[in-house]
């Protein structure tokens, strides 16, 4: 079965840090990799998707993703935070034929 | 506006009640799902519908009933609320098919649910 874990549970940065959110999944297949964030009292939006061909991907709002297949990973970047990016982040996971696995979510706090 | 549209958005149980969540999509998105969202725990699938009149069970189906009589909606059932079932529930839906793969999943706004 596939799972997905996040390194860590809370990050907090000052405006203006860059960002790192690491994600690692455990399949051993072809996987799809999805970032969402979920911004206080809203729903989940996307804001990146990898299925194939570069291997850096970008996203809304300035984030990009990595993917490194030899370390099953799919971290998530910003260079430069924003107060506004204080949110929740899920890392995703699937194949096709296959219903999402989300990672536990990271909750990221920006001061200003 | 099109989307997810999730009734009601709070909701206080007394153990033993049953209700139902409501869903209702207007993208004729084919795949509809629900998820439990618990702190630390990510989001948990617990049905989920490739189409009308299609369901099957997710990670923690138990407690919970769905049907999918039409495209549109796609209910969720407590049968008998537990103190375990307080949650935050999100729909999500995705087409035309791939489990939500070639798209990502749209969410609705979620239902805050509390069971004492």
């Amino acid at each position: 079965a596939q799972s997905v874990s996040q390194h860590n549970h809370h990050v907090i940065l000052s405006e203006a840090a860059s960002l790192e959110l690491g994600c690692n999944y455990s399949y051993g297949g072809t996987v799809n990799l999805f970032w969402y964030v979920q911004y206080p009292g809203q729903h989940l939006q996307l804001l990146l998707k990898y299925f194939s061909g570069d291997p850096l991907v970008k996203g809304i709002k300035g984030f990009e993703a990595e993917f490194i297949k030899s370390k099953f990973s799919f971290n998530l970047r910003k260079p430069s935070v924003q107060w506004s990016d204080t949110a929740e982040y899920f890392c995703a996971v699937n194949n096709y034929g296959q219903n999402f696995v989300f990672g536990p979510g990271t909750r990221l706090s920006v001061l200003p | 506006n099109a989307g997810v549209t999730q009734t009601p958005k709070f909701q206080v149980l007394k153990t033993g009640q049953s209700m139902t969540l409501q869903c209702a999509q207007d993208m004729n998105h084919e795949y509809m799902s629900w998820y439990r969202q618990d702190p630390g725990m990510g989001l948990r699938l617990i049905h989920y519908s490739v189409g009308a009149g299609i369901t099957d069970q997710g990670e923690v189906p138990n407690g919970y009933n769905v049907s999918r009589s039409t495209t549109e909606d796609f209910p969720l059932r407590l049968l008998s609320a537990a103190p375990s079932q307080t949650s935050v529930y999100f729909c999500a839906s995705s087409g035309p098919t791939n489990y939500g793969t070639d798209y990502g999943y749209t969410f609705g706004s979620g239902t805050r649910l509390t069971v004492v």
